[in-house]
């Protein structure tokens, strides 16, 4: 079985500052990992994924993120919070036994922005 | 545009009724899902359809029906025996591969009172 855990429900961080979310993972088998972001009210958009390959990964609204299997970790960074940015945000694993049964999500982070 | 439509975004109905859920999408994938989500409780996956006619339970399934009669809709049923229905649903949809993202709909909100 696999399992997604987000450290901290709640991140706050300063308009211009680094996001840093944090993602753990466990996983039988290789896995396969994606970050969502959601707006109050709306559904999830897919902000970057890792399957294979570079372990940095680039997404979208200038997020990365790194998949370190030592760490079993998927962090989500970007180097300067905006606004905008203001969302919660999901972490997800997808084994590589198949891709149709579904992803299985963290809890989620809410990342708050002060001005 | 291709993309997964969910309807009604709101809805409200008395306890003891049963309720549908439409998710329709037009992006000619195989697999598709319906999740619940609750405040501080992440996605939780209700079930899940591979190909047309098949489906499978997920994680939080009784109280739940669904039925896949055509490849683009995925309706779930949400029936009086869920004890707890009030929620955010999410429906997604994927090609089915190894490796590939979902895609989802806006959400609808079920509010039983």
């Amino acid at each position: 079985a696999q399992s997604v855990t987000q450290l901290g429900s709640h991140v706050s961080v300063s308009e211009g500052a680094l996001v840093l979310l944090r993602c753990n993972y466990s996983s039988s088998v290789p896995p396969y990992l994606f970050w969502y972001v959601q707006y109050p009210n709306q559904g999830l958009q897919l902000l970057l994924k890792y399957t294979t390959g570079a372990t940095l990964v680039k997404g979208i609204n200038g997020f990365e993120a790194e998949f370190k299997k030592s760490e079993t970790s998927f962090h989500l960074t970007k180097p300067s919070a905006h606004m905008s940015d203001a969302a919660e945000y999901f972490c997800a694993v997808s084994d590589t036994g198949g891709g149709a049964d579904g992803l299985t999500f963290g809890k989620g982070t809410h990342l708050i922005i002060q001005p | 545009d291709g993309g997964i439509t969910q309807s009604p975004k709101y809805l409200f109905r008395k306890e003891g009724q049963n309720v549908t859920l439409s998710c329709e999408q037009n992006l000619n994938h195989d697999a598709m899902y319906w999740y619940r989500q609750d405040p501080g409780q992440g996605l939780r996956l209700i079930y899940y359809s591979q190909i047309v006619n098949d489906f499978q339970k997920g994680d939080i399934a009784e109280g739940y029906s669904v039925s896949r009669e055509k490849k683009e809709s995925f309706p779930l049923t949400v029936t009086s025996a869920q004890k707890n229905p009030t929620a955010f649903y999410l429906c997604a949809s994927s090609r089915g591969v190894t490796g590939t993202e979902a895609f989802f709909g806006q959400g609808t909100r079920l509010t039983v009172v």
